[in-house]
């Protein structure tokens, strides 16, 4: 069974910390996706970044950074010197990529509140 | 604005009422979702559309749920004998055609937040 875990419920930093947001996953594909979302107070759910299971090396887009490491089966998120702006629930979503007819629906975790403090 | 969008934004209604709500997808996109979201949850997938077809249906969705893309364009998600527990985001989604073994990204809309009083 495919499920994605975010054990940090809740992160309170100041602004123009670095911050850290974890998430371990579990399948038994061998080929799948694994997304990172942001959704605001304003409740729409907005897309990060995509990463597929062939491809390790980390990104990096201006203040975000992604670390994938296929061991741990982890996809964190790192944002650097936040901002205000940056607090909102950020998910992390895995999607298989089976050939043929797959539906491709996202699985998300739970969700990590991050408060950036002024 | 050529994003997803959804209809109506907020719906409050009695129990045992029924409702549709309306998803507008991103005009070349033939992958349709529909997900749930409940508070302190992440979403959860309800059902998939590829053009007309619904290719997906979760166990979360009840018989008194369903959903239809009839020309392929726009989805209607209709809830029938509304239950408390039914109180929730619902979220729809679309992705372009990819090729096989590549996921596209989801861009969602703003959602219809669904209160059964």
């Amino acid at each position: 069974a495919q499920k994605v875990t975010q054990a940090q419920t809740e992160i309170s930093v100041v602004e123009k910390e670095d911050v850290t947001l974890d998430c371990v996953y579990e399948t038994r594909d061998t080929t799948y996706y694994l997304f990172w979302y942001k959704q605001p107070p304003s409740g729409e759910l907005v897309f990060l970044i995509r990463r597929n299971s062939f491809d390790e090396q980390n990104e990096i887009s201006g203040r975000y950074s992604w670390n994938f490491q296929k061991s741990t089966s982890s996809f964190n998120f790192t944002i650097t010197a936040s901002q205000v702006v940056d607090s909102a629930v950020y998910f992390c979503a895995l999607s298989e990529a089976r050939r043929g007819g797959a539906t491709n629906k996202l699985i998300f975790g739970t969700g990590t509140l991050l408060a950036v403090q002024p | 604005d050529t994003g997803v969008s959804q209809d109506p934004r907020h719906k409050i209604t009695k129990r045992g009422q029924n409702v549709t709500f309306r998803c507008d997808p991103i005009s070349e996109h033939n992958r349709l979702y529909w997900y749930r979201q409940t508070l302190g949850q992440g979403p959860e997938f309800l059902t998939y559309f590829q053009n007309e077809a619904q290719l997906e249906k979760s166990r979360l969705l009840s018989n008194r749920f369903s959903a239809e893309r009839p020309k392929g364009s726009f989805s209607t998600l209709e809830i029938q004998r509304t239950e408390q527990g039914d109180s929730a985001m619902y979220l729809c989604a679309s992705s372009p055609q990819h090729a096989t073994g590549v996921v596209n990204e989801q861009f969602f809309g703003p959602g219809t937040r669904l209160t059964v009083l």
